[in-house]
């Protein structure tokens, strides 16, 4: 059964700061990895989508990495605004087709100005 | 804005009523999903609708009913829920990809958080 962890589960950063938040998964037979953010009480916004034969993806600010061998993936924030402030969840989707994406609990990151 | 609709927002229901949450989404996907997100626990996968087509049930109590009626509209129908029901519900579309390949992004409505008391 895969599960997936995120490391730490609360964070809180003065702005400017660089920061990385860590995602683990047990089962390395991965499809592919994704990062959402969620503000309080709304939905999930999709951030960044990693296939398992790619090693990272960039969205502005937002990098993300995946070691699948290893089962980790990191989101890199760069100077962090109070903006960024949310819940970001990591999502890896098996590798057999199929629907299901296991979540992680998530971290709630506070960026203060 | 997503492009996935959810209605209502906010729903406080007794233990005896019967409601129906609503979700739409305008992106032309081809698959729908509800979620149960529940306090400190991670998102949990209630059911998945691919073509209109029921193809996944991820052993939820049958006092939640999923129901959909074209590729746009998704509706989960409550009776008799319990007060442990109480979480954010929510709704996502992806487009469906050829056989034997994974789906892709979810794109996820902003929730209906629901109450029971």
């Amino acid at each position: 059964k895969q599960e997936v962890t995120q490391i730490p589960a609360a964070l809180s950063v003065p702005e400017g700061e660089n920061l990385v938040l860590n995602c683990s998964f047990t089962d390395s037979a991965i499809y592919n990895l994704q990062w959402f953010r969620q503000d309080p009480g709304k939905g999930l916004t999709s951030l960044l989508l990693i296939q398992s034969s790619q090693r990272e993806q960039t969205s502005g600010r937002l990098n993300a990495s995946l070691d699948k061998s290893s089962g980790r993936s990191t989101l890199y924030i760069a100077a962090s605004q109070p903006g960024d402030s949310a819940t970001y969840l990591c999502a890896v989707r098996r590798e057999t087709s199929g629907s299901r994406l296991t979540f992680g609990e998530g971290t709630q990151l506070t960026v203060n100005p | 804005e997503t492009g996935v609709t959810q209605t209502p927002r906010h729903l406080v229901m007794g233990m005896t009523n019967k409601k129906s949450l609503k979700c739409e989404q305008h992106l032309g996907h081809n698959a729908m999903y509800w979620y149960k997100q529940s306090a400190k626990k991670p998102l949990e996968l209630m059911f998945v609708y691919s073509l209109e087509e029921r193809v996944e049930n991820n052993s939820v109590p049958s006092r939640f009913s999923p129901e959909c009626p074209n590729s746009s509209h998704l509706f989960l129908h409550l009776h008799t829920l319990q007060p442990e029901d109480s979480a954010l519900y929510l709704c996502a579309s992806s487009q469906d990809p050829p056989m034997g390949q994974a789906r892709e992004k979810l794109f996820f409505g902003s929730g209906t958080q629901l109450s029971v008391l």
